[in-house]
């Protein structure tokens, strides 16, 4: 089955205590992304990756980091995480150039930091 | 003024009717166009995408696009109750020396039986 998959789904967390989240896709996708989801502000893209070792920032990337080291996995890392950084997290991917708005999702992580 | 607006309802329309999501963009050079539906809590899955001018058609829903307005807009013909969630329109935008997927911050629709 073609899927995003991204672990955690949940998790509670306290400032400064670094975290992964993970991101996999089976899609053999070549564009990934992360999204922040925060009521009434809509999603806003944190990093994104056109093809393995290449990312580059989205719209908020502070606080965050990416690497692509293989086509299937694109991890966020929380260095040092502050609570302004609790939010509902989505990875998505697509075939990229032409077709790069034709995301698939993962289901979402929820992160509280405390 | 906002890259993508949407109204963010909720928009309220009985069963069987047809329902009419509406969004507007800044980058006039923009080329493709994107709505995505978010069930609460689910996250938002492709539900159409249009690249010309004009209508496109996919089952119950047509998606529109006017460049000149700078207007995409997405009808929900034959509403259902299941219809009922938040649709997000994207555009992909020049922004920062790169193309941008751009969303706009969501439409309420909610479908009374």
């Amino acid at each position: 089955e073609a899927q995003v998959t991204q672990n955690p789904r949940y998790l509670i967390t306290v400032t400064g205590k670094k975290l992964t989240v993970t991101c996999s896709q089976n899609m053999n996708h070549e564009y990934m992304s992360w999204y922040r989801q925060d009521p009434g502000l809509g999603l806003r893209q944190i990093y994104y990756s056109m093809n393995v070792e290449v990312t580059d920032k989205g719209d908020v990337p502070e606080g965050y980091k990416v690497s692509r080291k293989e086509k299937r996995n694109f991890p966020l890392i929380l260095e040092s995480p502050s609570p302004n950084q609790t939010s509902l997290y989505f990875c998505a991917s697509s075939f990229g150039g032409l077709n790069t708005g034709e995301l698939f999702f993962g289901e979402g992580s929820r992160l509280t930091v405390l | 003024q906002k890259e993508v607006e949407q109204n963010s309802g909720p928009l309220s329309v009985p069963e069987g009717a047809i329902a009419s999501l509406n969004c507007t963009y800044s980058d006039r050079g923009s080329q493709s166009f994107f709505w995505y539906r978010q069930y609460s809590g689910k996250s938002p899955e492709l539900i159409m995408f249009i690249y010309s001018n004009g209508d496109k058609e996919d089952g119950r829903f047509t998606a529109q696009l006017n460049k000149a307005s700078q207007y995409v807009s997405l009808l929900i013909r034959d509403s259902q109750p299941s219809d009922s969630a938040t649709y997000l329109c994207a555009v992909n935008m020049w922004k920062d020396s790169s193309y941008k997927l751009i969303f706009g911050s969501g439409t309420r629709l909610l479908v009374r039986p």
